[in-house]
């Protein structure tokens, strides 16, 4: 079993849709949580961090993290054509040398 | 602006030869990082450094070398011993273990 799953997609919603992505995990080691939103050939954009389970509100943007069932999701409002990219989770392992795992990304196509 | 410059954008490399990536940070950050990116395999994780003077090997360091003389600087040589070096390659920073990694912009390699 991987460390981290995500739903590979590709996931394609109008605009304006309400848009889920999710991970799930194994090791429950793992602390602290990110999603990245990476455009075609640039480097990952931090969206979100947390290590709390419970959700996390950032304008359009939630993160929720539920560490008894070791899944996280980011849900995404009002989604934009400028929202379409790939997306992806990320964990740290409390106890590692700041090593981050990443899932394999979610790529987003919001329709206009 | 405070960010993570890597250079060059695109890379060609000819048979058994090595080439360099540089990867610099304004951001005072301690800790920094190189990963690579393919296609359907997310990000791996080739070498990591938490203070100067100090790298650690991550999950594929075979076939790669890195320094770290300056805080500001990590690069990345992808020797001729690395048999399949075409990828994306994308350095990141952060302040400390637990928080989040800011990554620069990626360098694409390619074999000629």
């Amino acid at each position: 079993q991987k460390e981290v799953e995500q739903d590979p997609g590709p996931l394609s919603v109008p605009e304006g849709a309400i848009v889920s992505l999710n991970c799930t995990y194994s090791n429950s080691a793992f602390q602290y949580f990110m999603w990245y939103r990476q455009y075609s050939r640039k480097g990952p954009e931090l969206l979100m961090y947390t290590y709390s389970s419970g959700n996390k509100e950032d304008g359009r943007f939630t993160a929720q993290v539920d560490k008894s069932s070791k899944y996280i999701s980011l849900f995404i409002r009002d989604s934009q054509p400028s929202d379409s990219a790939t997306y992806l989770c990320a964990m740290i392992n409390g106890g590692s040398n700041y090593k981050l795992t990443f899932g394999k990304g979610t790529l987003l196509t919001v329709n206009p | 602006d405070g960010g993570i410059t890597q250079s060059p954008k695109y890379l060609f490399r000819k048979e058994g030869q090595n080439v360099t990536l540089s990867c610099e940070q304004n951001l005072n950050h301690d800790a920094m990082y190189w990963y690579r990116q393919d296609p359907g395999q997310g990000l791996r994780l080739i070498y990591y450094s938490q203070i100067v003077n100090d790298f650690q090997k991550g999950d594929i360091a075979e076939g790669y070398s890195v320094s770290r003389e300056k805080k500001e600087s990590f690069p990345l040589t992808v020797t001729s011993a690395q048999k399949n070096p075409t990828a994306f390659y994308l350095c990141a920073s952060s302040t400390s273990g637990y928080q989040p990694q800011h990554f620069g912009d990626g360098t694409r390699l390619s074999i000629l």
